[in-house]
């Protein structure tokens, strides 16, 4: 079955350290990855994708994510983080149904960062 | 462009009543779908259409139907409530199929 798996429900990292938040997945075929941040009350919005190319993707707000495919792997980082990153991160793997006419995308559980000043 | 709007921002029902929750976008996407939010479960996807006059299921649609009639609107109706479906619900949209999604801001709903 298609899952997306983020290990840590929460991560703390002081401010100018470098951040890492994990994700797995496991889809068939090749896989869409997708990391999403929310704000308190606020929806998900859009932070980066991969579909393919290169590996190391670079989105919004300084974040950049590395895609491993033999390690089923889509972690995301940041090399300096500060404190208005602080909000709730989510893992997305789009699924492309055998008939190609059907897609749904699944989302992992969400790792909630913590920047400490 | 308003974007993914969703109303209401707030709903308390009690066991049994029903009720719609509205979610529209002017982007002209394809594809649209809701998830609940619970803590700890990350969203899980209700339902989903990949276009007018198609909708699917997704992980959790027990209690939950939806339509589609105009690219714009995809409505959410909860036929019943339970206590269960107390949560915050959020739809979303994106152009095609290869494009990102786009999140309105969320109904929090309570049943009573």
């Amino acid at each position: 079955a298609q899952s997306v798996a983020q290990p840590e429900d929460q991560v703390n990292v002081a401010e100018g350290n470098p951040l890492t938040v994990k994700c797995t997945y496991s889809v068939s075929g090749n896989p869409y990855l997708f990391w999403y941040v929310q704000y308190p009350n606020r929806g998900l919005q859009f932070l980066l994708k991969y579909i393919t190319g290169d590996n190391l993707v670079k989105g919004s707000y300084g974040f950049e994510a590395e895609f491993n495919k033999s390690q089923t792997s889509f972690h995301l980082k940041k090399p300096s983080a500060l404190v208005s990153d602080s909000a709730l991160y989510f893992c997305a793997v789009r699924d492309i149904g055998l008939d190609s006419g059907t897609y749904k995308y699944i989302f992992g559980t969400g790792t909630r960062l913590k920047v400490l000043a | 462009n308003a974007g993914v709007t969703q109303t209401p921002k707030f709903q308390v029902l009690k066991t049994g009543q029903s009720m719609t929750l509205q979610c529209a976008q002017d982007m002209n996407h394809e594809y649209m779908s809701w998830y609940r939010q619970d803590p700890g479960m990350g969203l899980r996807l209700i339902h989903y259409s990949v276009g007018a006059g198609i909708t699917d299921q997704g992980e959790v649609p027990n209690g939950y139907n939806v339509s589609r009639s105009t690219t714009e609107d995809f409505p959410l109706r909860l036929l019943s409530a339970a206590p269960s479906q107390t949560s915050v619900y959020f739809c979303a949209s994106s152009r095609t199929r290869q494009e990102t999604q786009y999140f309105g801001p969320g109904t929090r709903l309570l049943v009573l």
